[in-house]
């Protein structure tokens, strides 16, 4: 079994600040992914990363970017926190593209 | 691109009635199928999945079915109890080559004691 971890749990920052949120993973996974779910809503792609160094754009990536630093570990920056992104994001990893996807704790965002 | 529309956005039973939530798909070249159980202030986690090639899976009282030429996946519990409250999402994604899923928008599910 494996783990993903992501730090921190509960990040508060202002409006225009920058902000990061770092995943880690321990299955060995080669796809990793990170998502924003909002209150009481479904999940949305913001970034993905195949294999290590690679970097795919997802449907909601405007305002973030994302770095895979190596094979176990992938952050997300909010470029310029907005109030109306105050949301839980999601880091993901799977074994391959197709494949069932083990999800961490989520970081829960709030811009004052 | 795949759009999947979940059906009921809130569903509410009462202990060992059945449930039935519902995702219908629109890529005909889906395969793999996933259904997700989040409880309330937790993760994602992974509750049963199915392959177009398999079109049913059963287990911990829950039951899946992928029907594939009404592009309609379903996820059926038998005898509900309060512990089955939560939100369930399906997930589904094209065969190879494609590293991305797409969630349904979830159901609520609660049940009464």
């Amino acid at each position: 079994g494996g783990i993903i971890t992501q730090t921190p749990k509960f990040l508060i920052g202002q409006e225009g600040q920058k902000l990061t949120l770092k995943c880690q993973q321990n299955f060995n996974h080669d796809t990793m992914y990170w998502y924003r779910q909002d209150s009481g809503k479904g999940l949305r792609l913001i970034y993905y990363s195949i294999t290590e160094n690679d970097l795919q754009k997802g449907d909601l990536s405007e305002g973030y970017d994302a770095s895979r630093e190596k094979k176990s570990s992938f952050s997300l920056t909010v470029t310029s926190a907005q109030k109306n992104e105050m949301a839980v994001f999601l880091c993901a990893s799977s074994i391959l593209g197709g494949h069932e996807q083990y999800f961490g704790p989520g970081t829960r965002l709030t811009v004052l | 691109g795949e759009q999947v529309e979940q059906r009921p956005p809130h569903l509410s039973v009462r202990e060992g009635d059945s449930a039935v939530i519902t995702c219908t798909y629109t890529d005909p070249n889906s395969y793999y199928f996933f259904w997700y159980k989040q409880e309330p202030g937790a993760s994602l986690q992974l509750l049963m999945k199915v392959f177009s090639s398999t079109e049913i899976n059963e287990g911990q009282g829950f039951t899946v079915l992928l029907n594939k030429k009404d592009k309609r996946l379903s996820l059926n519990l038998t005898a509900a109890h309060p512990g089955d409250s939560a939100a369930y999402f399906c997930a589904v994604s094209a065969y190879t080559g494609n590293y991305k899923y797409v969630f349904g928008a979830g159901t609520r599910l609660k049940v009464i004691a």
